[in-house]
């Protein structure tokens, strides 16, 4: 079956841009997750979603970064006013349920902010 | 708190076994292992829970000492295919059950 699917595969924008990533996680997983991936660096947590329980927003980095999942499904990871530092591949995630399951992940975002 | 792995990279010739290690200052729910090929999306290959219980490929194995809060990732006769990064990811316990927080990884590189 179909994957996660994460678009667009690569950004390129200029700092202080407002910028979108979307995630379509693998159908029927209740937990999404987004991590962030700088370069040689492991995966740092962002957020994550878990049915219709309100999300775990503690891994975002500043209040420019925001996300939501619109009817249990799609995510989307919005930064606005980028700055340098945010460059990084943006990874999304999707599970059945939580952390007793293993985690799918999509081939991620490379976000480069010019 | 962030796991910490060992080695940071190991270089082997194929057929030959490595062992990587993660461990956590913090008592464990489950440890999680995932591979990562350059440029491609990280891989699932096994989860070990608090308990006894794994979930994961056959051919891979692995260990998870609660006491010690650390687990091995055995990689035996290695092939050509195992090459890249390595990150374990752990669940605390009495936390959430559902944040992992993933090691920096290891680079393992099979030569022929």
């Amino acid at each position: 079956g179909a994957g996660v699917s994460q678009s667009p595969s690569n950004k390129v924008t200029e700092k202080g841009k407002d910028v979108e990533l979307r995630c379509d996680p693998i159908s029927g997983h209740t937990a999404l997750y987004w991590y962030r991936q700088s370069l040689g660096q492991g995966l740092e947590f962002l957020i994550y979603f878990q049915g219709n329980s309100a999300p775990d927003k503690s891994g975002l980095p500043s209040d420019r970064f925001s996300a939501e999942r619109t009817g249990g499904s799609v995510s989307t990871l919005t930064i606005q006013r980028t700055q340098q530092e945010d460059s990084a591949v943006y990874l999304c995630a999707s599970s059945l349920q939580g952390v007793t399951q293993p985690q799918h992940f999509g081939d991620g975002t490379r976000l480069s902010i010019l | 708190q962030q796991p910490v792995q060992s080695p940071q990279a190991v270089i082997l010739r194929e057929g030959e076994d490595a062992v990587i290690n993660c461990s956590s200052s913090k008592a464990l729910y489950s440890v999680h292992w995932y591979r990562q090929k350059h440029g491609e999306a990280p891989v699932f290959l096994m989860i070990l829970l608090k308990g006894g219980e794994q979930k994961g490929h056959e051919k891979i194995s692995a260990s998870f000492n609660e006491k010690k809060q650390q687990s091995s990732l055995y990689l035996t006769t290695s092939q050509l295919s195992y090459s890249g990064t390595y990150f374990c990811g752990t669940v605390d316990s009495g936390g959430s059950n559902y944040k992992l927080t993933f090691g920096k990884g290891t680079l393992l590189t099979v030569n022929p």
